[in-house]
């Protein structure tokens, strides 16, 4: 069973503020994904890293940023929020080696920015 | 051009009834990778099952199997005797070998089951 969390899961805040969404992994995988999924629809890939130091940009355009300082930490932050950013944010990882290893999720964290 | 279509946006069937779900993919790919997920209301997505484009070897696992057809581009995922445990958002993925580095998924839009008791 894979080990990946995220907090918070449910997360309500007002336009303008500032949030970071945590994501963590205790399994020493060196891929890590964040994924934007709509009620709906289809996920939709805005960050990924090869590993500590390395963060690309994905399919999605996102006005998020994500950082890559430990191996196990993944976090997505936001400078100031706003309503389009409502979404289910889902973070993945996948252990060393070929990338086409399947990915484990972490339950999500649902942001509704008001 | 990495493309997951299901067409069934959703579908509801009552309990011990099967059921199949369609996916179909577009890759120029030779070397290619599908994948299952489910989506349970509490909303982390659950592996069930990967191939590569060289195996079309049909899967079975208890009451889960795919049917993996690269002449008409399919990997459909039928569900015998489906319980209501099974309701869940399904999705098929399609991982390209190019980008097997990043391992970069591409993801259909999902097909809703829900499963009456």
């Amino acid at each position: 069973e894979a080990d990946i969390y995220q907090t918070p899961r449910y997360l309500v805040i007002g336009t303008g503020k500032k949030i970071t969404l945590e994501c963590s992994q205790t399994m020493g995988h060196d891929k890590m994904y964040w994924y934007q999924q709509d009620p709906g629809m289809e996920l939709h890939l805005i960050h990924y890293s090869y590993g500590v130091n390395s963060t690309e940009k994905g399919d999605l355009s996102s006005e998020s940023t994500v950082s890559r300082i430990r191996t196990e930490h993944f976090p997505l932050t936001l400078e100031s929020a706003r309503p389009s950013h409502t979404s289910q944010y889902l973070c993945a990882s996948t252990k060393p080696g070929q990338g086409y290893n399947e990915q484990f999720f972490g339950p999500g964290t649902r942001l509704t920015v008001l | 051009a990495q493309k997951v279509t299901q067409a069934q946006t959703e579908i509801s069937v009552v309990e011990k009834e099967d059921v199949t779900l369609d996916c179909v993919y577009e890759t120029r790919d030779t070397t290619y990778y599908l994948f299952w997920y489910k989506q349970p209301p509490s909303g982390e997505l659950v592996f069930l099952i990967r191939r590569n484009s060289f195996d079309e070897q049909n899967e079975i696992s208890g009451r889960y199997s795919w049917n993996f057809q690269k002449s008409t581009s399919s990997f459909n995922f039928t569900i015998t005797a489906s319980q209501v445990v099974d309701s869940a958002v399904y999705f098929c993925a399609l991982l390209a070998a190019r980008g097997s580095t990043l391992g970069r998924l591409y993801f259909g839009r999902g097909t809703q089951l829900t499963v009456w008791p």
